[in-house]
């Protein structure tokens, strides 16, 4: 499995705040993308990168902006956390070069926003 | 657009018993189809994937899909489950190119009984 990392894993905050979610990957892979789980709605796609400075928006991403200046970090804020934002976010790196390549997914980061 | 549907939110199954879960999907191309599975407070591991080839592919632990495309599924199996095989599982469907986007089901939450 590609070498994703997320971080915080855990974090609460309060309606208001900005909050960002760091996700790092070793495997030089082009791509990256962020993910939140809510029950009931699988994983849903916020926003993906295809390369540095190259990203674009998923289904879900009201609310939510990325970054990334370096092909290994890949970067969710939310401006504002709203309560609807509780949810827990999975990073994904892919390397985008082979056919038979899938998504490789970190720990997840779960965060509560009250 | 593409969707994937995962008809069962829950499924209960005695350890020894034989083991489907279902999964239909819609999307414009050849699709490129994939399981994991979740552990509680896990993240997402790969179980299988098909891309191309035989319909009937292997997976890790045990596992098997089948592709079917006239009836738009690729429904999940195993022989013979095992107690540590309880967890949440999702289909995804997704393409290569165009930043390989996943698409995925709401999951089915599998409960071994001993």
């Amino acid at each position: 499995d590609a070498g994703i990392t997320q971080s915080p894993r855990h974090k609460v905050t309060e309606t208001g705040t900005p909050v960002t979610l760091r996700c790092h990957q070793t495997e030089n892979h082009r791509y990256m993308y962020w993910y939140r789980q809510d029950p009931g709605h699988g994983l849903r796609l916020i926003h993906y990168s295809y390369g540095v400075k190259d990203t674009d928006k998923g289904e879900v991403s009201d609310g939510y902006s990325v970054s990334r200046s370096k092909t290994e970090d890949f970067l969710l804020t939310l401006e504002s956390a709203t309560s609807s934002q509780t949810s827990v976010y999975f990073c994904a790196s892919y390397s985008g070069t082979r056919e038979s390549d899938t998504q490789y997914f970190g720990p997840g980061t779960r965060l509560t926003v009250l | 657009a593409q969707s994937v549907t995962q008809p069962d939110i829950h499924i209960t199954v005695s350890e020894g018993a034989s083991l489907e879960l279902r999964c239909n999907y819609s999307y414009g191309a050849t699709p490129y189809l994939f399981w994991y599975v979740q552990s509680p407070g896990q993240g997402l591991q790969l179980l299988l994937k098909y891309f191309s080839g035989d319909t009937l592919v292997q997976g890790i632990k045990g596992f098997e899909a089948e592709f079917k495309r006239s009836q738009s599924s690729f429904n999940l199996r195993k022989p013979s489950v095992h107690w540590s095989d309880a967890a949440e599982y999702f289909c995804a469907v997704g393409g290569f190119g165009t930043a390989s986007k996943l698409t995925f089901g709401t999951g089915t939450r599998l409960q071994v009984t001993l």
